[in-house]
């Protein structure tokens, strides 16, 4: 069963609007969770995170807004550049039940910012 | 900066074959993890380890070992590769739970 679910497998915006990229959890034991983005042939880089006891982080452009009750957390990218296209991975952290450390990961997303 | 270092960076592997992935770090971190990154599935995680000298089982262990026997080094060992294993492989480590990860640059395997 996927814990952390990105069901937007791709988004196409136009350079200059707002980017928002959706994330649902389901593992309530999640307490820490981050956005990496991730260019062809590259690893992926961190992006930006949220505590569990946040509701919103912000860092320049990149705001990750997290809804605790509705297990949600989104990320808007404002502006959007054409340096954005990649893909966009959602994250978290937390004791997952089956014993196993390190992050858990969605599907990732593949952002598009038309010229 | 190097930050995380993989070896190769790409390899063609024989079915039945044995090879080991490298992976070493100079942040000093003490946890290390691998993942596999597959197309549709997005980054599982094969195996962690929270310590030198700890290593524990992830989302996607078999067909896979590893061992740390220092702080820099975390290499993946695949004892009798299967074809199942073409992956996109990613070392990672961070300063603990909670902490931000900070991935190499991949190593692509093909196993024929």
């Amino acid at each position: 069963d996927q814990q952390v679910k990105q069901n937007s497998p791709s988004l196409s915006v136009q350079e200059g609007r707002i980017s928002i990229l959706n994330c649902d959890y389901t593992n309530s034991m999640f307490d820490y969770f981050l956005w990496y983005k991730k260019y062809p042939a590259e690893g992926p880089t961190f992006l930006i995170s949220i505590s569990s006891i946040k509701d919103k982080n912000e860092d320049g452009r990149f705001t990750v807004f997290l809804n605790k009750s509705a297990k949600h957390l989104s990320l808007h990218i404002v502006p959007s550049q054409p340096g954005d296209s990649a893909v966009y991975f959602c994250a978290a952290s937390g004791y997952s039940g089956g014993g196993a450390d390190g992050l858990t990961f969605g599907k990732g997303t593949h952002l598009i910012i038309q010229p | 900066t190097a930050g995380i270092t993989q070896a190769p960076t790409s390899q063609i592997l024989a079915a039945g074959r044995s090879m080991t992935l490298r992976c070493t770090q100079d942040m000093r971190h003490n946890a290390m993890y691998w993942y596999r990154q597959d197309l549709g599935l997005g980054l599982r995680l094969i195996h962690y380890s929270n310590t030198a000298g700890t290593t524990g089982k992830g989302e996607v262990p078999d067909g896979y070992s590893v061992s740390r026997a220092n702080t820099d080094d975390f290499p993946l060992t695949l004892a009798s590769a299967v074809p199942s294993q073409t992956s996109v492989y990613f070392c990672a480590s961070s300063d603990g739970r909670g902490q931000k990860a900070f991935f190499g640059q991949g190593t692509r395997l093909t196993v024929v």
